[in-house]
C-alpha cells in the first residue's frame, strides 16, 4: 500500500529562520511527487512536481528536492506570508490515484 | 478561465437529508476527483473519474454517489447525510498524459455541517 508521511506536523519559525519540511514515501514505483500549499479556508495550490531522484525545483524562497525515499521542501529566509499548510502527494506507476500526506502546518512569526 | 468552481460554499443539513455538491471545470480536463478533508486526517479520496461516463471509488466512498455525464461537471451526491459526513469537500481536476494524471487543480471547497 502506498503511504506518505510528512514531518513535522507543525513548525514554528522566526522570520528569516531557514528550515526544511520532510515527506517520506513508500510506493510501488514512483511516477511523480507533488507539493501543494494550502491557506486556511482555501483549496490546495500547486507548487512543484518532481519525477526522479536528484531532481530539484525552486520557486522564490522554496526549493523542493527528491531522493528515492523522501522529498524535502527547503524554505530559505521565510516571511510571514509563507505561513500555510504544505501538502505532499505521490503518484505511483500504474496510474493509481494520488496519495496525500497529512501536511505540515508552518507558522512564520515576524 | 474560472478554473475549478464549487457550489455551495457552505451548507447545513439535517441527518437523513440528501444533497448534491456541484463541481465544474473549464480547462477541458479529463480527470476529476472528490476529496474530503478532516482535521488530522489529510485529504482522503472519495470518488474519481478518468473521463465522461467513467467513475471509480476512492478510499472513502460509502454514503456518496457520483456520475460524470459531461467533461465539465462532476457532482457529488450525499444520499442520506450523517454527522460523520461533516467535513470540507474539495473537487479537483487534472489533464492526463499517457494515461497518468498531471497536476491537479483544486476548487475552493464546500464546508458541510450535518446536524
Amino acid at each position: 500500500e502506498d503511504q506518505v508521511t510528512q514531518s513535522p506536523e507543525a513548525l514554528r519559525l522566526q522570520e528569516g529562520e531557514s528550515s526544511s519540511l520532510n515527506c517520506s514515501y513508500t510506493v510501488s514505483g514512483l511516477r511523480g511527487l507533488f507539493w501543494y500549499r494550502q491557506d486556511p479556508g482555501k483549496g490546495p495550490e500547486f507548487l512543484f512536481t518532481l519525477y526522479s531522484a536528484g531532481e530539484e525545483k525552486e520557486k522564490e524562497r522554496l526549493k523542493a528536492t527528491l531522493t528515492k525515499k523522501e522529498s524535502f521542501l527547503h524554505i530559505t529566509a521565510p516571511k510571514p506570508e509563507d505561513s500555510a499548510t504544505y501538502l505532499c502527494a505521490v503518484q505511483a506507476k500504474g496510474n493509481t490515484p494520488l496519495v496525500f500526506g497529512k501536511g505540515t502546518r508552518l507558522s512564520v512569526i515576524a | 478561465n474560472a478554473g475549478v468552481t464549487q457550489t455551495p460554499k457552505f451548507q447545513v443539513l439535517k441527518t437523513g437529508q440528501s444533497m448534491t455538491l456541484q463541481c465544474a471545470q473549464d480547462m477541458n480536463h479529463e480527470y476529476m476527483s472528490w476529496y474530503r478533508q478532516d482535521p488530522g486526517m489529510g485529504l482522503r479520496l472519495i470518488h474519481y473519474s478518468v473521463g465522461a461516463g467513467i467513475t471509480d471509488q476512492g478510499e472513502v466512498p460509502n454514503g456518496y454517489n457520483v456520475s460524470r455525464s459531461t467533461t465539465e461537471d462532476f457532482p457529488l451526491r450525499l444520499l442520506s447525510a450523517a454527522p460523520s459526513q461533516t467535513s470540507v469537500y474539495f473537487c479537483a481536476s487534472s489533464a492526463t498524459s499517457g494515461g497518468y494524471q498531471e497536476t491537479q487543480y483544486f476548487g475552493p471547497g464546500t464546508r458541510l455541517l450535518v446536524l
